[in-house]
């Protein structure tokens, strides 16, 4: 079936512009992380989605950050008057809550 | 703090050999652990998991669980050039906790 889908796959932005990134999860999974990964590092967590629940938004770096998941399927990443240091790999995962992560191809964010 | 822990490497093994990655976890009632692959430019892949004390085998991979000492390993068995890539361990509830990742390179 079908993976984990994510849009644009590449973003090139000026210093200040908004941006908004898609993710659409595999159908049927419940949960969905958003996670951020600059080059050479570690995945780094930014929110986390299940249900109706209210998210974990305890990894967004700062309050310039916001997601929403409408539906309970696709879900938007915002970034508000994006800084170069917001560049980075933006990476989507759905899953059945407690169970394996698959992870969308990514949004390479460019700020310059 | 919730944290997994890996070795950066780089690890490099022979073509053939077995390459044996490790991954320790803090978090006493992680319940269940993962391992993904993440080659350049790509985004992880999901390998193995495993919930149980002890091996679980998938071909030529072998994940190892460990609760007592919070330990976890993969071995890769005959390593490929093509397993040359960045391993992640993950572990926990939910959200997972990531390991920052151990790069392998297999030598031809």
């Amino acid at each position: 079936g079908a993976g984990v889908s994510q849009s644009p796959s590449n973003k090139v932005t000026e210093k200040g512009k908004d941006v908004e990134l898609r993710c659409d999860p595999i159908s049927g999974h419940t949960a969905l992380y958003w996670y951020r990964q600059s080059l050479g590092q570690g995945l780094e967590f930014l929110i986390y989605f299940q249900g109706n629940s209210a998210p974990d938004k305890s990894g967004l770096p700062s309050d310039r950050f916001s997601a929403e998941r409408t539906g309970g399927s696709v879900s938007t990443l915002t970034i508000q008057r994006t800084q170069q240091e917001d560049s980075a790999v933006y990476l989507c995962a759905s899953s059945f809550p407690g169970y394996e992560q698959y992870f969308g191809p990514g949004t390479r964010l460019t700020v310059t | 703090q919730k944290e997994v822990e890996q070795n950066s490497g780089p690890l490099s093994v022979p073509e053939g050999a077995i390459a044996s990655l490790n991954c320790t976890y803090s978090d006493r009632g992680s319940q269940s652990f993962f391992w993904y692959r993440q080659y350049s430019g790509k985004s992880p892949e999901l390998i193995m998991f495993i919930y149980s004390n002890g091996d679980k085998e998938d071909g030529r991979f072998t994940a190892q669980l460990n609760k007592a000492s919070q330990y976890v390993s993969l071995l890769i068995r005959d390593s490929q050039p093509s397993d040359s890539a960045t391993y992640l361990c993950a572990g926990g509830n939910t959200p997972l906790v990531f390991g920052k990742g151990t790069r392998l390179s297999v030598i031809a």
